[in-house]
């Protein structure tokens, strides 16, 4: 099952911003935009932006969701020490008929 | 608020069949706006989507694990159940179950071991 492309770890210093992408191509990310999710050691993955930046109620102003063709962003402004976590995208692939997950990028505040 | 809780067996033998429950609470699976789903992490990797249900028990499964893979649901009871046929130790990972196909909502997720 081809699957989204992340970058496996980004870093950066404490209140500064990182962007964290997810390539796919025209039958997921493309189409219908990407799901991020954002999961800490031990826990479940929490959604933070769904198709490209609706975010749920509770989920911080400085997670940034966008889009341009095939490849979805997400930016994090004021990096804080809790930002650090492993991110996940995800879209739905109508090609496939499945969900497809990206590999996740794992996030360190420096 | 929604809630969901998988149950089932930690350990499963090799060639056996991995069978969980997910039970939703403060919400109804019938509702029509949303599919219900298996997707799992074994140990220090990402995550792999296992397959959706509709209420009226419609699916789509993961291409890769289609021949083994059967998820029911149980409007009744307000639940939707896995089972994975075959298991082998590729198969130990934590499984969540999770509302789709937002993913805004997720079980704690249950560790499945799997041994020889």
């Amino acid at each position: 099952q081809a699957g989204l492309t992340q970058p496996p770890s980004v870093s950066n210093d404490l209140r500064q911003t990182a962007t964290l992408t997810c390539t796919g191509n025209s039958n997921n990310v493309g189409n219908l935009g990407a799901a991020w999710l954002q999961q800490h050691q031990g826990h479940p993955p929490k959604l933070l932006s769904y198709r490209n930046n609706n975010r749920p109620s509770g989920i911080s102003e400085r997670f940034s969701a966008s889009r341009s063709g095939n490849t979805a962003s997400l930016t994090i402004t004021g990096l804080q020490p809790e930002d650090e976590a492993d991110y996940y995208c995800s879209a739905w692939d109508s090609s496939l008929s499945a969900v497809v997950f990206g590999g996740g990028t794992k996030l360190t505040v420096l | 608020q929604l809630q969901l809780q998988e149950s089932g067996p930690g350990l499963v033998k090799a060639s056996e069949t991995l069978s969980l429950t997910c039970a939703v609470s403060g919400g109804s699976i019938s509702n029509k706006n949303y599919y219900w789903g298996w997707i799992r992490q074994p140990p220090g990797k990402g995550l792999e989507w296992i397959g959706n249900i509709y209420y009226s028990g419609s699916t789509y499964y993961n291409p890769s694990l289609k021949s083994r893979v059967t998820i029911s649901v149980d409007t009744s009871k307000n639940q939707f159940s896995l089972k994975l046929s075959s298991v082998t130790a590729a198969d130990t990972a934590v499984y969540y179950c999770a509302r789709l196909m937002q993913l805004d909502y997720w079980g704690q997720g249950t560790l499945v071991t799997v041994s020889s």
